[in-house]
């Protein structure tokens, strides 16, 4: 089955700086691989998304990449914020009836002003 | 629409009781994962129904729990007998065509089992 590996587990950056995660998969069959973010106490919303067919999609500062030939994919936020504190989550999903997101274990990212 | 509703918001309970969750999905979606989160394991799916049917519920931790889904517009997660090593936050999200589409989430149920 899917596995979905996320690193690093907690980042720092200073306000203005910016942030990269990185997460693999293992099935080359996934397809569709979303992000979420949690802020604290919160539930998880989805910020971004990237399907199999795209190489990269942007939306403001934020952006995902994709890699299918080295099965990893990254999230980028320029220009960081102290509100863009928060817990990251990367999930993968196959190509594949009767399937659902697989999550990575998640990133907490601290923006420091 | 007022999103996925979930109920208790927090439930405080003793080791040994029977605990039940609730959550209502987003109107016209046909899909309702439960999700358990810690620290220690991060978000796991517990099971998934698609049209009030389960699909997989192969990550329901052992017979403690079970989930139910008698209509499309109301599902249950139930332990019985609780333990302090099922306190989390349970989290219920739907999603509306399928499996690779935006999931959106409930605010979550954080409990407590002492």
């Amino acid at each position: 089955g899917e596995n979905v590996e996320q690193h690093p587990s907690t980042l720092s950056v200073q306000e203005g700086d910016s942030a990269v995660i990185k997460c693999t998969y293992s099935d080359s069959a996934s397809n569709y691989f979303p992000w979420y973010k949690q802020e604290l106490g919160k539930r998880p919303q989805l910020i971004i998304d990237i399907r199999s067919n795209v190489g990269e999609k942007k939306d403001q500062r934020i952006a995902v990449t994709l890699n299918k030939t080295a099965k990893h994919f990254s999230l980028h936020i320029t220009e960081t914020q102290p509100e863009d504190s928060a817990v990251y989550f990367c999930a993968a999903i196959p190509n594949q009836a009767g399937t659902a997101l697989i999550f990575g274990k998640g990133t907490t990212l601290s923006v420091s002003s | 629409d007022a999103g996925v509703i979930q109920s208790p918001r927090h439930e405080v309970t003793e080791m040994g009781q029977e605990v039940t969750l609730r959550c209502k999905p987003i109107s016209g979606h046909d899909y309702l994962f439960w999700y358990r989160q810690t620290m220690m394991r991060g978000l796991e799916l517990l099971i998934y129904f698609n049209n009030n049917v389960p699909i997989d519920d192969s990550g329901m931790p052992e017979d403690r729990f079970s989930a139910k889904m008698p209509n499309a517009s109301f599902s249950t997660l139930k332990i019985q007998p609780s333990e302090p090593r099922d306190s989390a936050v349970y989290f219920c999200a739907s999603s509306s065509t399928g499996v690779g589409d935006t999931q959106y989430f409930g605010p979550g149920t954080r409990l407590t089992v002492l």
